[in-house]
């Protein structure tokens, strides 16, 4: 079977350093790409990484390693508005995507 | 471009009537997904096409759901004799993909089916 399992919650405070971590067990794994939801809204594209290693974006940045089956989405300077839920994606045989459950991120004052 | 349009946003429906939704991708984006999202969960794959043809439809799928995309533009999504367990926000996605594969999906707003 392909799953993802991220932590359910996770609560910061503004301009924190915060990581969102996911394991993956997917079949025909291409790449892991991260997305982001505010309530009622859509999943919007945050980063994607095909290969092992960091990749950066302004205040976020992500990690894969294919080796541990695992990867990270790293938020800097948190403020306010990242309060969201947080989707890692795995890429499947570069045909679809197998979204793990999400977490949610609470910025705190 | 005004990105993935789906319609309707909202739709309430009697148990047992059939519904469509419809999806308009980004115009040059030749894939096209439509998954699901229930209340705290990720969104769960259902089936995607690449242009007109339709590549993959999750087994989870039950046969009351179908999907088309004519001439590779727009989508539709019917479910047929909805059932309460169908409740949920329907979201369609699409990509402009190589043969590796699309790193990015843009989503639409979804579609928040109610079945009573």
């Amino acid at each position: 079977g392909q799953s993802l399992e991220q932590p359910s919650e996770v609560t910061a405070v503004e301009g924190a350093i915060v990581q969102i971590n996911c394991t993956y067990q997917t079949s025909g794994f291409y790449g892991l790409s991260w997305y982001q939801q505010h309530d009622g809204g859509a999943p919007t594209f945050l980063s994607y990484n095909a290969l092992d290693g960091l990749e950066e974006t302004g205040r976020f940045s992500s990690f894969l390693s294919r080796s541990d089956s695992y990867g990270y989405l790293l938020l800097q300077e948190l403020q306010m508005k990242d309060s969201a839920s947080y989707f890692c994606a795995a890429n499947n045989y570069g045909q679809n995507f197998v979204f793990g459950p999400g977490t949610r991120l609470s910025v705190l004052p | 471009d005004t990105g993935v349009s789906q319609n309707p946003r909202h739709k309430i429906t009697k148990r047992g009537q059939n519904v469509t939704f419809r999806c308009d991708p980004i115009s040059e984006h030749n894939r096209l997904y439509w998954y699901r999202q229930t209340l705290g969960q990720g969104p769960e794959f259902l089936t995607y096409f690449q242009n007109e043809a339709q590549l993959e439809k999750s087994r989870l799928l039950s046969d009351r759901f179908s999907a088309e995309r004519p001439k590779g533009s727009f989508s539709t999504l019917e479910i047929q004799r909805t059932e309460q367990g169908d409740s949920a926000m329907y979201l369609c996605a699409s990509s402009l993909t190589n043969t590796g594969g699309a790193a990015e999906a843009f989503f639409g707003q979804g579609t928040r089916l109610t079945v009573v």
